[in-house]
């Protein structure tokens, strides 16, 4: 099994709701990663997981909160978002933080908030 | 941050070989380079990536210049499915915390035509 599967693969929400984005691996791999894509733009690092820890977060807005509940899990909490947070999210997994080889994506949530 | 440089788009006649160029002056010993695409509406997809000489796979060619400030990719028969976006990534330290990341560049839209 060589899949990222993420789940919803479609979100509309207001910006008063509070959602989740649900990304799922059995690859056995120890790091995780949330992008962020708007529409014709390259893929923008947002939270990376090693070892089920939080080791890098590109200053994002506390209105996303990301959790890893074990190793093969990564959630992204929404809340109180802007029409401007609408885009593809993408989350990927690797062997290791050292990415040395190759990070495996999931096609993405595409989240549109109104 | 080590960055690249690519063209921001390209055109290739089907079943003819196509080469991408990727400029990165400032890169450093340690970073590797990446090679992903991205079809549309999909999550991008590993290619190829290397650290100091050519590297092949069942996908593509990798050929890195001497001084590693520029690469190439090489598709060696273009068809139909090939046409996506290439980017040209560097892994780099994130900040000395002992992780790494992928930041991709604009990258290039490569056209096949039948």
């Amino acid at each position: 099994d060589t899949e990222v599967t993420q789940t919803p693969k479609h979100l509309v929400m207001g910006m008063t709701n509070k959602k989740s984005l649900k990304c799922e691996q059995h690859m056995g791999h120890r790091a995780m990663y949330w992008y962020k894509q708007k529409a014709k733009k390259p893929p923008e690092l947002m939270f990376v997981y090693s070892y089920e820890k939080l080791s890098i977060n590109e200053s994002v807005p506390s209105r996303f909160s990301p959790e890893c509940p074990n190793s093969s899990l990564l959630n992204l909490h929404l809340h109180a978002l802007q029409p401007e947070d609408s885009a593809l999210y993408l989350c990927a997994s690797s062997q290791d933080s050292f990415l040395a080889g190759e990070l495996f994506f999931g096609e993405g949530s595409r989240l549109t908030v109104l | 941050d080590a960055k690249t440089t690519q063209p921001n788009s390209m055109e290739s006649n089907e079943e003819e070989p196509v080469h991408l160029p990727c400029n990165h002056s400032t890169i450093s010993g340690t970073d590797y380079i990446h090679w992903y695409r991205q079809l549309p509406s999909q999550g991008p997809e590993y290619v190829i990536h290397g650290l100091t000489s050519n590297v092949n796979n069942r996908m593509a060619s990798l050929a890195i210049a001497e001084d590693r400030k520029s690469s190439t990719l090489i598709l060696h028969r273009a068809t139909l499915r090939d046409a996506a976006v290439y980017y040209c990534i560097l892994r780099v330290t994130y900040s000395g915390a002992g992780s790494y990341q992928l930041t991709f560049g604009k990258g290039t839209k490569l056209s096949v035509i039948p």
